[in-house]
């Protein structure tokens, strides 16, 4: 089963802005990852939080990680029409990765 | 960095039929593979963990004699969808983690997209 959810659905931006989407979970963690996946392809390894970390950056990604409120956040900076794709969380717990509903992202040329 | 190859990336096939899928690790040993069903435009969903050795752990509602799994190397795990039928039609990924390095992360397949006619 999933483990939560990811907001928004859907997001379409302009090249050069800035996209954000959330993901809330609902049991303790390990780690948060955070990954991409082109259409019709397989996932690519973005970033990992682990449970006692608060933030961390990679590049143009910036992910926090609220475990009281149990949800991250990732943050994609100065958008490339490249960055179009899906973005999944995925939540650690013992030797599972459990993923999250996923957000598609449209980044307008 | 590691690796991870499915065969084949796309399978055509006719109602009863089984068809085989197999995700190799190509420069590191995976004691353990997981294998995901994806259906379009929805998220990943975990299917099973296969263990080399062992039998392999079914989630909760996939049916262990519908989908069979064999993991008799350390650098391969093969999914069988026996007696295909269209609603088995789906994107498989599977993933393997990298142990002894960065274990926490998981290195996924390119996926096999599986049509049932």
């Amino acid at each position: 089963s999933q483990q939560g959810e990811e907001d928004p659905q859907a997001l379409s931006i302009q090249e050069g802005e800035n996209a954000t989407m959330n993901c809330s979970y609902k049991t303790s963690i390990n780690n948060l990852q955070w990954y991409r996946q082109n259409s019709g392809r397989g996932l690519v390894h973005l970033i990992l939080i682990r449970s006692n970390e608060r933030e961390k950056h990679s590049g143009r990604l910036r992910v926090t990680l609220d475990t009281s409120k149990k949800s991250s956040s990732l943050l994609i900076t100065a958008s490339r029409a490249a960055d179009t794709a899906s973005y999944f969380c995925a939540t650690r717990t013992g030797n599972k990765l459990t993923f999250g509903g996923g957000t598609r992202v449209l980044v307008k040329p | 960095g590691a690796v991870v190859s499915q065969h084949p990336s796309w399978v055509i096939c006719k109602s009863g039929t089984s068809v085989k899928i197999e995700c190799r690790s190509l420069d590191f040993q995976a004691t353990t593979m997981f294998w995901y069903r994806q259906f379009p435009k929805q998220s990943l969903m975990l299917m099973a963990t296969s263990n080399e050795g062992s039998k392999a752990t079914y989630e909760q509602g996939v049916e262990k004699d519908k989908f069979l799994i064999n993991h008799a190397s350390l650098t391969l795990s093969t999914l069988t969808v026996t007696s295909a039928h269209p609603e088995d039609s789906s994107f498989y990924i599977c993933s393997a983690p990298l142990a002894g390095g960065w274990k926490d992360t998981q290195y996924f397949g390119p996926g096999t997209r599986l049509t049932v006619l």
